[in-house]
């Protein structure tokens, strides 16, 4: 069975930094891309970053550029995503989601985690 | 960036009815990279459809989904009690978008 797990999340405040993690199981993690996807208290999903496979290939939305870091310890079969410079508006459940690849290519996001609650707030 | 326009924003419906979901984009948007989830309260989102017609694993054939272009439509044949929920279309051009979501409630 599938599952991802998230965890790392609190309060913290405004300026402060936060690592968020992943742990993975039930598929090959080492083959699989990764992403990170938000949600705003009663508001509409966002897409913060992703990570290739093997890890050389990063992507964020640029809400989040130059402040937040994705990476992955395949060894581990976990994702992270430390988060720095911390603002009001990154208050959100962070999800963690296995990306679905269809003929090489990302399609979709198929495994979604529980998510874990940041609150940026002093 | 493309946009993602989602309406309505609430459809009240009663079990057994049909619901027709649309997902309009600022721009054409290839249909691979289209994708439905559904969400419910406190729940992580699920994937109903990925290349804007193509249901994911164990997902119910009342489900389907159609279109191209600009305008993609998420079809629910016969509400069940479990399908009312937010409705999220999602689609990639370089980087990945939400709509903001289409409530299905019970009437």
């Amino acid at each position: 069975e599938v599952q991802v797990v998230e965890s790392g999340g609190g309060l913290v405040q405004p300026g402060g930094s936060l690592r968020l993690s992943c742990e993975a199981s039930g598929f090959t993690f080492s083959s699989n891309a990764m992403s990170w996807v938000r949600q705003a208290p009663g508001k509409g999903l966002e897409w913060v970053s992703a990570i290739s496979s093997s890890g050389d290939h990063t992507y964020y939305a640029d809400s989040v550029k130059g402040r937040f870091t994705i990476s992955r310890d395949n060894s581990q079969n976990t994702l992270y995503l430390q988060m720095n410079s911390l603002r009001a508006e990154d208050t959100a459940v962070y999800y963690c989601a296995k990306e679905l690849r269809i003929a090489g290519t990302t399609v979709a996001f198929d495994y979604w985690g529980q998510g874990t609650l940041v609150t940026v707030s002093s | 960036e493309i946009v993602l326009t989602q309406s309505p924003g609430t459809l009240s419906l009663s079990p057994g009815e049909r619901a027709t979901l649309s997902c309009r984009a600022s721009q054409s948007v290839s249909s691979t990279y289209l994708a439905w989830y559904q969400q419910k309260p406190g729940q992580a989102p699920r994937l109903l459809i990925y290349g804007a017609s193509t249901r994911a694993t164990g997902i119910p054939d009342r489900f389907s989904g159609s279109g191209s272009g600009t305008d993609f439509t998420l079809t629910i044949s016969r509400l069940e009690p479990e399908d009312f929920a937010v409705y999220y279309c999602q689609q990639y051009d370089g980087s990945w978008t939400f709509g903001q979501g289409t409530k299905v409630e019970i009437k």
